[in-house]
């Protein structure tokens, strides 16, 4: 069956380290995987998208990597800060299905202690 | 502002009362959609549509229906509740492949 796993429920780093969040997948073969950012009781808030012939993506302190052989996606936040707690979903649309089967992953909790 | 809005944000009802909740997004996507949000189970998809008066199931859309008769508005309708659709739901639009998600709307059915 088709999966999506975000390897950690909750993640506790100090602040200034940089934040590594995981995304694994299996069965699904996606022309691009997203990142959003979710804080408590409001809808997620897009941050990147990767395309499957993309090794990596950088937007200022985030950076995501997409590696098709191994099926997964990392996604970092270097120097991070208190603000950056949330959670992190990671999203993919499997090849040719189009933009309105995006499929998501059940989040990452991320806590930057000061 | 381009925005996703969605009415009521809070809402409590009792089973079998039926209601609907409305969805406008002003970036004129061809694409929309609602999904459910519940612990343990992340984002779920109700219902999308591709275009007016175009609409598919999603993963989990029994006991819901959707209409689109105008490409900004897509509103859930719920003919009668049950306690099990008691969840947090989220309106989308998409263009390009990203979603734009509305502030969400907590249904509690008693």
């Amino acid at each position: 069956s088709q999966k999506i796993e975000q390897n950690s429920e909750a993640l506790n780093i100090q602040e200034g380290k940089t934040a590594t969040l995981t995304c694994n997948y299996t069965n699904y073969s996606p022309a691009y995987l997203q990142w959003y950012r979710q804080d408590p009781g409001r809808g997620p808030v897009f941050l990147l998208l990767i395309r499957e012939n993309e090794k990596e993506k950088r937007k200022e302190r985030l950076k995501v990597t997409f590696d098709t052989t191994l099926k997964q996606s990392l996604f970092h936040i270097t120097a991070s800060q208190p603000a950056d707690s949330a959670t992190y979903l990671c999203a993919l649309e499997p090849t040719g299905a189009g933009s309105y089967q995006l499929t998501f992953g059940k989040g990452t909790k991320l806590s930057v202690i000061p | 502002e381009a925005q996703v809005t969605q009415n009521p944000r809070y809402l409590i009802t009792v089973t079998g009362k039926k209601l609907t909740v409305t969805c406008s997004q002003n970036m004129n996507h061809e694409y929309m959609s609602w999904y459910r949000q519940d612990p343990g189970l992340g984002l779920r998809q109700i219902y999308y549509s591709m275009n007016v008066e175009v609409t598919d199931k999603g993963d989990v859309p029994e006991g819901y229906k959707v209409s689109r008769k105008e490409k900004r508005n897509f509103p859930l309708i719920l003919e009668s509740p049950s306690p099990n659709q008691t969840s947090l739901y989220f309106c989308a639009s998409s263009q390009a492949g990203t979603q734009y998600f509305g502030p969400g709307t907590r249904l509690t059915v008693l």
